[in-house]
């Protein structure tokens, strides 16, 4: 089945600062790669997702890129606030079996610090 | 758009007792609903995929027999937790999906078992 490796577990960063997670998946039939910011106590939100036959996506200070041939793809957060603070989980999506499957990462705590 | 509710938000039950969760899609018609498993500072740990109208999909591990999903319709599936025992304790969330990609999460129940 997929596997999905997230790292790192925890980062700092000082308020403007860049913030970059990175993910590596297995299985080559995954297609779809969400990204979702769980705040403490709170429910998954989806921030920026991006499917297989696009390199990079961006969204204000939110990009993602993903690299197919090496099964990696990564966030990227420019200009970091305190309000960025919060875990964020990868994901990798596809079919299989016949079915959606979808299997996410460890999470990562952002901790922006003013 | 793209609102999910859950309910209940957290139960506490006895130990050998049945606890029903409810998850409703509020806008959008899903065909297909997750049950997650979140434990401390932990990532989601997929349960179970459903379809509307067709059985539920389990992940390796999950005792479909303690763990039962019910996909009635576009907008609610349900999962019921029969004789919790404390190790059941834990936050279950919910996703619906329209798309067969983009999901969006419930607010969660947290069960406590004594």
């Amino acid at each position: 089945g997929e596997n999905v490796e997230q790292h790192p577990s925890t980062l700092s960063v000082q308020e403007g600062d860049s913030a970059v997670i990175k993910c590596t998946y297995s299985d080559s039939a995954s297609n779809y790669f969400p990204w979702y910011k769980q705040e403490l106590g709170k429910r998954p939100q989806l921030i920026i997702d991006i499917r297989s036959n696009v390199g990079e996506k961006k969204d204000q200070r939110i990009a993602v890129t993903l690299n197919k041939t090496a099964k990696h793809f990564s966030l990227h957060i420019t200009e970091t606030q305190p309000e960025d603070s919060a875990v964020y989980f990868c994901a990798a999506s596809g079919f299989s079996g016949g079915y959606q499957k979808v299997t996410f990462g460890i999470g990562t705590k952002l901790q922006v610090i003013p | 758009g793209a609102v999910v509710s859950q309910h209940p938000s957290r139960v506490i039950c006895k130990s050998g007792t049945s606890v029903k969760i409810e998850c409703r899609s509020l806008d959008f018609q899903a065909t297909t609903m997750f049950w997650y498993r979140q434990f401390p500072k932990k990532s989601l740990m997929l349960m179970a995929t459903s379809n509307e109208g067709s059985k539920a999909t389990y992940e390796q591990g999950v005792e479909k027999d303690k763990f039962l999903i019910n996909h009635a319709s576009l907008t609610l599936s349900t999962l019921t937790v029969t004789s919790a025992h404390p190790e059941d304790s834990s936050f279950y969330i919910c996703s619906a999906s329209q798309s067969l990609e983009t999901q969006y999460f419930g607010p969660g129940t947290r069960l406590l078992v004594l």
